[in-house]
């Protein structure tokens, strides 16, 4: 069955500290994933995804098929970081995106 | 332009009431959804059109209709709908199978 599991419902860390939320995946095919971040009060969007491999706002993301995860990660959590965040999986060929059912990242001052 | 605009942002309908939730892209993405989304829950998918066409239909009741009259246009026509109903409606669009999905901001929907 394909399945995104993000096992943290809540993460709460200190300014600075770094950051890892975790995302695991069960799916046979080639994952096309990705890391959606919604703020409060604002909608809900792409952070980035695993094909750019690129840095966005300092978050990283690496696809690690052995371990079917993709977690996100960084080094230096700052305030305007707290937000809801879900990985999601796109099955090969379809419009169905799967997503995880969500972390709440909370920074503290 | 690089965003999905939705509206009514707010709409509070009896479950007599007919009344739509209209969409707009100008992205040229040629898939279109409809999600919804209740609270700290991830969104779900309601429908998707590709190129106008109904793709996919996620066994949603028929009190809730969808419309694509054009590639950047996608309405939801809602009747007859049940306190339950209430959620926040999200539209998103994407170039197609497997690609980003960019969302609106949503229609808070509520059902008295």
């Amino acid at each position: 069955a394909q399945r995104v599991t993000q096992p943290e419902k809540l993460l709460s860390v200190f300014k600075g500290a770094p950051v890892e939320l975790k995302c695991n995946y069960s799916y046979s095919g080639s994952p096309e994933l990705f890391w959606y971040v919604q703020y409060s009060r604002q909608r809900l969007q792409l952070l980035l995804r695993h094909i750019s491999r690129e840095s966005i706002k300092g978050f990283t993301a690496d696809l690690n098929k052995g371990e079917t995860s993709f977690h996100l990660k960084k080094p230096f959590a700052q305030e305007e970081d707290s937000a809801m965040y879900y990985c999601a999986l796109n099955p090969t060929g379809g419009f169905k995106t799967i997503f995880g059912a969500g972390t709440r990242l909370f920074v503290k001052a | 332009d690089t965003e999905v605009t939705q509206t009514p942002k707010h709409l509070v309908m009896g479950m007599t009431n007919k009344k739509s939730l209209k969409c707009e892209q100008h992205m040229g993405h040629r898939a279109m959804y409809w999600y919804k989304q209740k609270a700290k829950k991830p969104p779900e998918l309601m429908f998707v059109y590709s190129y106008e066409k109904l793709s996919i239909n996620e066994s949603v009741p028929s009190r809730f209709s969808p419309e694509c009259p054009n590639s950047s246009l996608l309405n939801l026509h809602l009747h007859a709908l049940q306190p339950e109903d209430s959620a926040l409606y999200l539209c998103a669009s994407s170039q197609g199978v497997r690609a980003a999905i960019y969302f609106g901001e949503g229609s808070w929907l509520t059902v008295v």
